[in-house]
């Protein structure tokens, strides 16, 4: 079983549209979660950190259940621009400071 | 905010050569560097973490003697991959990190570079 699971997708969103997903995670005793975005070809980039209580930035809302081991991430009001590979990010619990990243789950905004 | 460059952003180069991979962090002091591998519809594996004055540590599988890393200085991190052969070829990517985590926090945010896009033909 991979350690950080997502569905690859592709999600196709009408531009305006909600899209949620999810990733699980494997180790329980994980303790830092974080939301990446990838455009095609390019580097990843911190989206959101994921925290306990659930936390929203702008149109984005990320979500962690600890007791199903998973994160999820809403985007609301879905721009063109939201169009990317979302990468699910866990901390390693073997490793301090190291991160365990999901393969990516793929957004397309159509007009 | 903290910047990242890696140089080249691409290579082509022939079966049994050397490629060395730059990542220098711009504005800030790396004490710990990463060198990540993605392949086509992967996810980004962590090959190697190199900090600044000591040798890296390699991640399970990872040849050391293929992957050689250097992190003189901090700013400055290398790759080399030595006689690449087609299966090397991937997007390599560094990532750079300021210092350990303050205040009981046990992460402090990596910064990514840009990638080098490896082919070997």
């Amino acid at each position: 079983r991979k350690e950080v699971e997502q569905d690859p997708g592709p999600f196709n969103v009408p531009e305006g549209a909600t899209v949620a997903f999810n990733c699980t995670y494997s180790n329980s005793a994980s303790q830092s979660f974080f939301w990446y975005r990838q455009d095609c070809r390019k580097e990843p980039k911190l989206l959101m950190s994921v925290y306990s209580s659930g936390n929203e930035d702008g149109r984005f809302t990320a979500q962690l259940n600890r007791a199903s081991q998973y994160i999820s991430l809403l985007i609301r009001d879905s721009k063109l621009s939201d169009s990317a590979t979302y990468l699910c990010v866990v901390n390693r619990v073997d490793s301090w400071g190291k991160l365990q990243f999901g393969a990516g789950t793929q957004v397309v905004v159509t007009p | 905010g903290a910047v990242v460059s890696q140089h080249p952003s691409w290579v082509i180069c022939k079966s049994g050569t050397s490629v060395k991979i730059e990542c220098r962090s711009l504005d800030f002091q790396a004490t710990t560097m990463f060198w990540y591998r993605q392949f086509p519809k992967q996810s980004l594996m962590l090959m190697a973490t190199s900090n600044e004055g000591s040798k890296a540590t390699y991640e399970q599988g990872v040849e050391k003697d293929k992957f050689l890393i250097n992190h003189a200085s901090l700013t400055l991190s290398t790759l080399t991959v030595t006689s690449a052969h087609p299966e090397d070829s991937s997007f390599y990517i560094c990532s750079a990190r300021e210092r350990a985590g303050f205040g009981g926090s046990s992460y402090n945010e990596q910064f990514f570079g840009p990638g080098t896009r490896l082919t070997v033909l």
